[in-house]
């Protein structure tokens, strides 16, 4: 495998189940980050880990709970989720270091379908 | 106030010739990053173009070239010679600060179809 792989690509679940999204980074990146894609919005930041600390959660509600065990691997766990959460949620991964900026790189991204 | 304004929803161009699609931004902090990704409809963002604040020249990779003019705080990006496989969506993205990640915040983005 190479790059940032996601798995599933596509989940239909319904509201009072609990699932969970895995992202896997192949590039020895040291940051992973989630967004979430809705139609006809910008991409939402959601999460930000670096060096496996989580760094940034902006406004998050807490049904979405992030964990990344390791530097390569970042889980989105789902519980309870509401119609509106339907979207494409994309993992990206980047090598960050103190005043650089360094270009991140996506996964294919998983479609949620809330019903 | 937006951040990052691309004005343009869709552009059409013909395959072989060249479009200009648009981004201004908007910041205050002097060290920023300003970077263009591609989303076919697959759904992948694809990283194509970075331009830093302090960079004196303009960034280039290949047949795209990002048309950084500061004073006016926008960063176009110019992809020439169109190929059909060009048409996606693309979105420009800003990084504020110097932090030790790259937290990045995206415009609505920009629907591209190309012609044969």
């Amino acid at each position: 495998e190479t790059g940032v792989t996601q798995t599933p690509r596509h989940l239909v679940m319904g509201m009072t189940n609990k699932k969970s999204l895995k992202c896997e980074q192949h590039l020895g990146h040291n940051a992973m980050y989630w967004y979430k894609q809705s139609a006809k919005k910008p991409l939402e930041l959601m999460f930000v880990y670096s060096l496996e600390e989580r760094v940034e959660n902006n406004s998050v509600p807490s049904r979405f709970s992030p964990e990344c065990p390791n530097s390569s691997h970042l889980f989105l766990h789902l519980h309870t989720l509401q119609p509106e959460d339907s979207a494409l949620y994309l993992c990206a991964s980047s090598q960050s270091a103190t005043g650089e900026s360094y270009e991140q790189y996506f996964g294919p991204g998983t479609r949620l379908t809330v019903t | 106030a937006q951040k990052i304004t691309q004005t343009q929803p869709g552009m059409f161009v013909q395959e072989k010739e060249a479009v200009t699609l648009d981004c201004t931004y908007d910041t205050s902090d002097p060290s920023y990053g300003l970077f263009w990704y591609k989303q076919p409809s697959s759904g992948e963002m694809i990283f194509l173009i970075y331009q830093g604040s302090y960079d004196q020249q303009n960034a280039t990779e290949g047949r795209y070239s990002l048309n950084f003019q500061k004073a006016r705080k926008s960063a176009n990006l110019v992809i020439s010679a169109s190929q059909l496989g060009d048409s996606a969506m693309y979105f420009c993205a800003m990084r504020e600060g110097s932090s030790g990640y790259s937290t990045l915040t995206f415009g609505k983005g920009t629907m591209l179809l190309v012609s044969p």
